[in-house]
C-alpha cells in the first residue's frame, strides 16, 4: 500500500548509543521531515528535506542528522542518544505544492 | 510563546450534534490553514485546509471556517459520530510550506 513506513515503531536505547530511524515513500513525493511529539509540546520539526540532496534544519535540530540520498528515504539518526531525546517520532512527506501531508505511524523511542 | 493555539484541550460532544474545534493565531503572515486529526499510536492524518484567501471550505461533514480579522479559524463536524473522536490539531505556515506550526490539539470524545 503506498504510504509513508516508518521503522522500528519501538525502541529502547541506552545513553550514548546511537541508531537510525528509518523513513521511506513511495509515492514520489519531494518534500520529507521529521518530527518529534512529547507530551504539552505538540508537534515539533526536527529536519526536512525539499529533495533528493538537500536538507534543512527545523526547530529542534540539535542531537540529529539526516541525509537524503533518493527522493524514497529519509534516514533520520540519533548521534549519542540522550533522555531528552525520548519521544515519539513521526516522518511525513508531501508535494511541495501546498497540501496536507502523509504521517507514518511513528517510532517510539525511550532512552534510558 | 505559541503561534498557534487550541485553548481547549478536550471536548466531548453527543453523537448526532455539532462538534467546533477552536484554533487562534498570532501571526499575521500566517496564510495557509490545515486541520489533522489523529488517533492513539497512529501518525496525524490531514482532514481539510483553508487558504487565507477563503473564509470557508468544506468536505463533507468538516468545514473549517477562518476569520483574518480575530486571526481565529474553526473546524465544524456535522454531524459528530463516535469515529470522530480523536486529537485534533491545527496548524499554519506563512508561505514556507515546508514549516507548518502546530497546535497542542484538542481531544474530541463523541459519546454514542
Amino acid at each position: 500500500n503506498a504510504g509513508v513506513t516508518q521503522t522500528p515503531k519501538f525502541q529502547v536505547l541506552k545513553t550514548g548509543q546511537s541508531m537510525t530511524l528509518q523513513c521511506a515513500q513511495d509515492m514520489n513525493h519531494e518534500y520529507m521531515s521529521w518530527y518529534r511529539q512529547d507530551p504539552g509540546m505538540g508537534l515539533r520539526l526536527i529536519h526536512y528535506s525539499v529533495g533528493a540532496g538537500i536538507t534543512d534544519q527545523g526547530e529542534v535540530p540539535n542531537g540529529y542528522n539526516v541525509s537524503r540520498s533518493t527522493t524514497e528515504d529519509f534516514p533520520l539518526r540519533l548521534l549519542s542518544a540522550a533522555p531528552s531525546q525520548t519521544s515519539v517520532y513521526f516522518c511525513a512527506s508531501s508535494y511541495l505544492r501546498r497540501d496536507g501531508y502523509t504521517f507514518g505511524s511513528g517510532t517510539r523511542l525511550t532512552v534510558v | 510563546d505559541q503561534q498557534v493555539k487550541q485553548n481547549s484541550p478536550s471536548l466531548s460532544v453527543q453523537e448526532g450534534r455539532i462538534s467546533i474545534l477552536n484554533c487562534d493565531y498570532t501571526n499575521s503572515m500566517f496564510d495557509y490553514f490545515l486541520w489533522y486529526k489523529k488517533y492513539p499510536a497512529e501518525g496525524p492524518t490531514f482532514l481539510i485546509s483553508i487558504s487565507s484567501i477563503k473564509d470557508k471550505n468544506e468536505d463533507g461533514r468538516f468545514t473549517v471556517f477562518l476569520n483574518k480579522s480575530a486571526k481565529h479559524l474553526s473546524l465544524h463536524i456535522v454531524p459528530s459520530q463516535p469515529g470522530d473522536s480523536a486529537v485534533y490539531f491545527c496548524a499554519a505556515s506563512d508561505g514556507n510550506n515546508r514549516k507548518l506550526i502546530w497546535g497542542l490539539g484538542t481531544s474530541l470524545a463523541v459519546n454514542p
